[in-house]
């Protein structure tokens, strides 16, 4: 089932702009995180991943912040431009055994120029 | 490079008809494979994964099955397509090693 959810369904926002999409998850034995950006009719492509031994990790614009104390994740992305209009979401895995990750509802990222 | 092929990329199907959705995997070996299916504007939800040849997971109970006859091709199938069959289905894989998953391009079937 799903057990990872999100705030916001949809976040509009103006191209330049710093985006913050969060991501509630309800499971506190998972101990890798991913987010997912999905351009209409398309698969989701990886963005960026984060373990839990860290608090926080950079890629090229983007941010993902880990809080296990409260169970939450963010997706920061720097300079927003319309290219990033995509749903975004997601994901949590746990190690011990086979597992399959776990996947949040979705936020609707709505840049306009 | 490992790529990753699910195809046709889109279809329409009636209602009670059959259904076989391929995907591939190519430059690697013994990928645990996943079919996804997304309604419109929702999330993803996992029907069927694989860990080798012939070992299939069902997820959830519906009117779909899968196969995997070969290390690196996993098909989606059903007998009698229903109308709520319908919606984006995504084939993905994954490594042992490696948490995360790659997707494919997705399949979107429309059962009229």
């Amino acid at each position: 089932g799903e057990s990872v959810g999100l705030h916001l369904p949809t976040l509009s926002v103006q191209e330049g702009d710093n985006s913050i999409i969060n991501c509630a998850y309800s499971n506190s034995a998972s101990d890798y995180f991913i987010w997912y950006k999905q351009e209409s009719g398309k698969g989701p492509q990886f963005i960026i991943d984060i373990r839990s031994n860290m608090d926080k990790r950079q890629g090229q614009r983007v941010t993902v912040l880990l809080n296990k104390t409260v169970k939450h994740l963010s997706l920061q992305i720097a300079a927003t431009q319309p290219g990033d209009s995509a749903v975004y979401f997601c994901a949590e895995n746990m190690w011990g055994g086979y597992s399959t990750l776990t996947f949040g509802k979705g936020t609707m990222l709505l840049v306009s120029p | 490079s490992q790529t990753i092929h699910q195809w046709p990329a889109t279809l329409v199907q009636p209602v009670g008809s059959p259904l076989s959705l391929e995907c591939t995997v190519e430059g690697t070996s013994n990928p645990n494979l996943y079919w996804y299916r997304q309604a419109a504007g929702r999330g993803l939800q996992l029907l069927f994964y694989s860990v080798g040849i012939g070992q299939i997971s069902s997820e959830v109970p519906q009117n779909l099955s899968a196969s995997r006859p070969q290390d690196r091709q996993f098909i989606l199938s059903s007998k009698k397509l229903l109308l709520s069959d319908s919606g984006f289905y995504l084939c993905a894989w994954s490594t042992d090693r490696d948490y995360g998953y790659t997707f494919g391009s997705g399949t979107r079937l429309t059962v009229v």
